[in-house]
């Protein structure tokens, strides 16, 4: 089935590590996005990719990292400069055209 | 850069009657789309309605339509009969239409939880 894969669901680190959470697609999407979400809000760009080798800061870059050197992958690295990383983080890409996007199912990350 | 603003937090209505949602955007291009998202509990985003900026024809997804005013910069969400299925955070959604980079970048609203009281 295509689809949109996020792994892992629930994900702990403990704070000053590095976690990187995986996004995988095999709908042949071209473009990609990593948003985040905190409790009763709504959601925030982080990066987003048009292509492959080619990605954009969002409005909360700040701390984040990712790659896109496939066109199916695009995973995002938290890293430990990011100040308040504990949130749900959103997958999602859409095929270049006049579409929506197309979600994964999320991975709540929580740092201690 | 475009904002999405949607000015109801909360909202409830009773099973069987009618609600709508607002959704109001900035933008100073012609060319656009918007989306209404659907978030249940299961925090999975699912994708409900669609309006390009160049068709005049508000969309409909059997209960679900819209009222797309372009001038106003409003697009708000009608649920007909609503079911207690339909209780969820809804997001409102801008995409600009170029080819550019700038054309993926998908922009989303703070979101308005629906109560559907039985």
């Amino acid at each position: 089935d295509g689809g949109i894969t996020q792994s892992p669901k629930y994900l702990f680190r403990k704070e000053g590590q590095n976690v990187t959470l995986s996004c995988e697609q095999n709908l042949n999407h071209d473009a990609m996005y990593w948003y985040r979400q905190d409790p009763g809000q709504g959601l925030r760009l982080i990066y987003y990719s048009q292509i492959v080798n080619d990605f954009q800061k969002g409005d909360i870059a700040e701390g984040y990292s990712v790659s896109r050197e496939k066109k199916e992958s695009f995973p995002l690295t938290v890293t430990s400069a990011q100040k308040n990383p504990t949130a749900f983080y959103l997958c999602a890409s859409r095929i270049t055209d006049r579409g929506g996007a197309f979600f994964g199912q999320g991975t709540r990350l929580t740092v201690v | 850069a475009q904002t999405v603003t949607q000015s109801q937090p909360e909202m409830s209505v009773q099973e069987a009657e009618t609600v709508t949602l607002s959704c109001t955007y900035d933008t100073s291009e012609s060319d656009y789309y918007l989306f209404w998202y659907k978030q249940p509990p299961s925090r999975q985003m699912i994708l409900v309605i669609r309006q390009e900026a160049y068709k005049q024809q508000n969309a409909t997804e059997n209960r679900f339509s819209v009222n797309f005013q372009k001038a106003a910069k409003s697009f708000s969400l009608k649920i007909s009969d609503s079911q207690l299925g339909d209780a969820a955070m809804y997001f409102c959604a801008y995409r600009s239409g170029g080819w550019e980079t700038s054309g993926s970048r998908l922009t989303f609203g703070e979101g308005t939880q629906l109560t559907v009281n039985p």
